[in-house]
């Protein structure tokens, strides 16, 4: 069963402060996926990657496969940034997502 | 485009008492997975499908039910509902399986008294 564990758990940032969540694996995957939960409750797809790096606005998602680690980078953070965001890796058989237990990020104005 | 819906929004059931949470998607996916959300928990698997007529189960399927008749739906029944079963759950649906992009409902929040 893959593991996967996020650091921090919480972390506080003040606006403009650039952000780096960080997400482990324990066994190779076929993809990894970053979400976001809003204190609403909702859960958004922000990246699904399998190898390099991705951009989209201010966030960047690298994984290195060779490491089973990946990061997720927010640049120029801002308040509405403030969510939980979430890995998730979908094992070779793709077949199930494992989670992890999620940051909770706080950018503070 | 409505995506993926889930109903009811919230819930609250007495011990023993039954129940179907509703889930469907109008973006023709196969894969549909429900799960369960608990506080200082990653979410967990309760059961998924890789198409109609195909369920299988995930990391904590006991007291759960699910059955895919058509693409679009994918209800998933409490049989007896418990205490231990009072969690926020999400269902989601992708194009293929795991390795492709997931989309969420907005969740079911679910308290067993």
């Amino acid at each position: 069963k893959n593991e996967v564990e996020q650091s921090p758990q919480n972390l506080t940032a003040q606006e403009g402060e650039f952000i780096t969540i960080n997400c482990s694996y324990s066994v190779g995957i076929s993809a990894l996926h970053w979400l976001q939960q809003h204190p609403g409750g909702g859960i958004v797809s922000l990246f699904m990657l399998s190898s390099g790096k991705k951009k989209h606005g201010r966030l960047i998602a690298t994984i290195n496969i060779q490491e089973k680690h990946s990061s997720l980078h927010i640049t120029a953070s801002h308040p509405r940034d403030s969510a939980v965001y979430i890995c998730a890796v979908a094992a070779d058989s793709a077949r199930q997502l494992t989670f992890g237990s999620g940051t909770q990020l706080t950018v503070l104005p | 485009n409505a995506g993926v819906t889930q109903t009811p929004k919230f819930q609250v059931l007495k011990t023993g008492q039954s129940m179907t949470l509703q889930c469907a998607q109008d973006m023709n996916h196969e894969y549909m997975s429900w799960y369960r959300q608990d506080p200082g928990m990653g979410l967990r698997l309760i059961h998924y499908s890789v198409g109609a007529g195909i369920t299988d189960q995930g990391e904590v399927p006991n007291g759960y039910n699910v059955s895919r008749s058509t693409t679009e739906d994918f209800p998933l029944r409490l049989l007896s509902a418990a205490p231990s079963q009072t969690s926020v759950y999400f269902c989601a649906s992708s194009l293929g399986q795991a390795d492709q992009p997931q989309h969420f409902g907005d969740g079911t929040r679910l308290s067993i008294l």
